[in-house]
């Protein structure tokens, strides 16, 4: 069965520093593997997608994701974080039929 | 565009109330979804939609129903609400699925709903 799992329920990071998120994924086909962003109060805003090619992926503000098939992971990177990226960051793996399943999140808290 | 918008954004139930969470899209996307967020269980499905008239079931369907007689609108019906139900309720929708079967989902920004 598929399902996704990110291992940090929280992250604390100082503004400038390097961030990077976990996400493992359990899925016996090609995995489509997305990240979106939940900022408090609000909906989810998809920050990068995978469906193929180069294994390395941008997306907005700043983020990037690498697949590594071998791990079955996609974990989430951004070189200096800023105080805006405080939020809550999920994981999904999209299926035939556009079923998505998601991780249970990592809330990330950015001091100054 | 307004995109995916969700009405009401706030709703405080009785035990045993009924309501209609209402779902509206402007992108004339085909497929639409009705997820729940609870702390710590992520997003679950409960029921989702590939086109005008069809209805199927998500992860947690139980004690919900839907309907989507329009195509740009998706409804979330709780006939008898319980405690059990309060909850943030996310609306999504999306394309057409292309080859990869897969394709981004488009979230609305959420109904907070207590149940007393």
């Amino acid at each position: 069965a598929q399902s996704v799992t990110q291992p940090d329920i929280h992250i604390t990071v100082s503004e400038g520093a390097s961030l990077e998120l976990r996400c493992n994924y359990s899925y016996g086909a090609t995995p489509y593997l997305f990240w979106y962003v939940q900022s408090p109060g609000q909906g989810l805003q998809l920050l990068l997608k995978y469906f193929s090619g180069d294994t390395l992926v941008q997306g907005i503000k700043g983020f990037e994701a690498e697949f590594k098939r071998s791990q079955s992971s996609f974990n989430l990177r951004k070189p200096s974080v800023h105080w805006s990226d405080a939020a809550e960051y999920f994981c999904a793996v999209g299926v035939t039929g556009n079923q998505f399943y998601f991780g249970t999140g990592t809330s990330l808290t950015v001091i100054p | 565009n307004a995109g995916v918008t969700q009405t009401p954004k706030f709703r405080v139930l009785k035990t045993g109330q009924s309501m209609t969470l209402l779902c509206a899209q402007d992108m004339n996307h085909e497929y639409m979804y009705w997820y729940r967020q609870d702390p710590g269980m992520g997003l679950r499905l409960i029921h989702y939609s590939v086109g005008e008239g069809t209805t199927a079931k998500g992860e947690v369907p139980d004690g919900y129903n839907v309907s989507r007689l329009k195509k740009q609108n998706f409804l979330l019906g709780l006939e008898s609400a319980a405690p059990s139900q309060t909850s943030v309720y996310f609306c999504a929708s999306s394309p057409r699925p292309g080859l990869a079967g897969v394709n981004e989902q488009f979230f609305g920004p959420g109904t907070r709903l207590t149940v007393l």
